[in-house]
């Protein structure tokens, strides 16, 4: 079992749609979770970054963590064509914030 | 400039070549990062450097790879007897100071390698 899990998609959805994302762990020394955006042929730029378990919300995103089942999503609210982008989730790993472990991203196409 | 810098965009060799990957970071940033992504992959930890040393390469998969950062700015990744395996976006990062708070790397687009 790979430490961290992310369906691929391709997900497609029209304009004002809501969107959810997610993603599964497997080890529980995870404390820091992150969601990463990548758009084509770009490198990927932080979106939200979360502690604990919970919500967190920014504008349109909200990111969700249940540490208890090891699962943590991303909610698009109002999802606009320019939020079509590859979306990864991503967890530091040794207590190192820069050695993360990454999901393998969903892409996401946002319709108009 | 602005952002972090990569050259080349695009590199294709043949395998068993020998290539140099350069990435520029963002000034004063005094931590830089290499990570691999496959295609349709998720990014994977190659090297940190903080300032002019290797804090951590314990993601270099083998010794073709090796990394340098001489003035603490500018770094190369080095890939000697480029193999087919090795084709994929090595991505550049870098941060205000190693292990950030924020878990925040600023990412560069990246240098695309083909090895035919």
């Amino acid at each position: 079992q790979k430490e961290v899990e992310q369906d691929p998609g391709p997900l497609s959805v029209p304009e004002g749609a809501i969107v959810s994302l997610n993603c599964t762990y497997s080890n529980s020394a995870f404390q820091y979770f992150m969601w990463y955006r990548q758009y084509s042929r770009k490198g990927p730029e932080l979106l939200m970054y979360t502690y604990s378990s919970g919500n967190k919300e920014d504008g349109r995103f909200t990111a969700q963590v249940d540490k208890s089942s090891k699962y943590i999503s991303l909610f698009i609210r109002d999802s606009q064509p320019s939020d079509s982008a590859t979306y990864l989730c991503a967890m530091p790993r040794g207590g190192s914030n820069y050695k993360l472990t990454f999901g393998k991203g969903t892409l996401l196409t946002v319709n108009p | 400039g602005a952002g972090v810098s990569q050259t080349p965009s695009n590199k294709v060799t043949e395998k068993g070549k020998y290539v140099e990957l350069r990435c520029d970071p963002i000034s004063g940033h005094t931590a830089l990062y290499w990570y691999r992504q496959s295609l349709g992959q998720g990014p994977e930890f190659l090297i940190y450097f903080q300032g002019t040393g290797a804090a951590d390469d314990s993601g270099l998969p083998n010794d073709r790879f090796f990394a340098v950062r001489p003035e603490g700015s500018v770094s190369t990744l080095k890939i000697q007897r480029t193999e087919r395996g090795d084709s994929a976006v090595y991505l550049c990062a870098s941060s205000p100071r190693g292990s950030p708070a924020s878990g925040e790397l600023f990412f560069g687009e990246g240098s695309r390698l083909t090895v035919l």
